[in-house]
């Protein structure tokens, strides 16, 4: 089975700086990764993914992931951190399932940006 | 833009009454989740179904069914409600093998 480790609960970073959340993946074949956040008490929202081609990608908000294959990672960033972006992020993976593609997902970071 | 809207934001029921829990998708999605979602413990999967009138259990399906009847819409059901199923519960739809799309959640507290 796929899966994905996010070995952070929780990043703090000042208002300005650059951010990372971290996310490592393990699969057999290639990966197909995503990026989701959670704002307080709202559904998860669709921030990027991965499926082939450029190693960065870029999405939603300003944010973009990289994609490492020797490190299996898929690392958020942002260059400038905001307030507003205070959220619960969660990496995932497309999984096989029962004949379907389904996505596992991590346990998810909680980011917390400093005024 | 995609919706996928869900019956109610937050819901109080007592122990042992049957729930129904009610989400809608607009964009044909063949897809359709449904999660629960507690801290510290991520997401956890409880049905998903793929096509109307299907459906695969997930990581925790006990003491739940679904129902598909038809493509846009998919229930989840408490057939006696404890107290340990109060949670944060989120619907999902997605075309096959592609991002997730997901409702407002619905805050379930069993009392």
């Amino acid at each position: 089975a796929q899966s994905v480790a996010q070995p952070e609960d929780q990043v703090n970073v000042a208002e300005g700086n650059p951010l990372t959340v971290k996310c490592t993946y393990s699969v057999s074949g290639n990966p197909y990764l995503f990026w989701y956040v959670q704002y307080p008490n709202r559904g998860l929202q669709f921030l990027l993914k991965y499926i082939t081609g450029d190693n960065l990608v870029k999405g939603s908000y300003g944010f973009e992931a990289e994609f490492n294959k020797s490190q299996t990672s898929f690392h958020l960033k942002k260059p400038s951190a905001l307030v507003s972006d205070s959220a619960l992020y969660f990496c995932a993976v497309r999984d096989m399932r029962g004949g379907s593609y389904i996505p596992t997902f991590g346990r998810g970071t909680s980011l917390i940006v400093h005024p | 833009d995609v919706k996928v809207t869900q019956s109610s934001r937050y819901l109080v029921k007592r122990t042992g009454e049957k729930v129904f829990l009610e989400c809608v998708q607009d964009m044909d999605h063949e897809n359709m989740f449904w999660y629960r979602q507690d801290p510290g413990l991520g997401l956890r999967l409880i049905y998903f179904s793929y096509d109307v009138k299907m459906k695969e259990k997930g990581d925790i399906p006990e003491g739940y069914s679904v129902s598909r009847e038809k493509k846009e819409r998919f229930s989840l059901i408490l057939e006696s409600a404890s107290t340990n199923q109060t949670s944060m519960y989120l619907c999902a739809s997605s075309p096959p093998a592609y991002e997730q799309y997901f409702g407002p959640g619905t805050r379930l507290t069993v009392t």
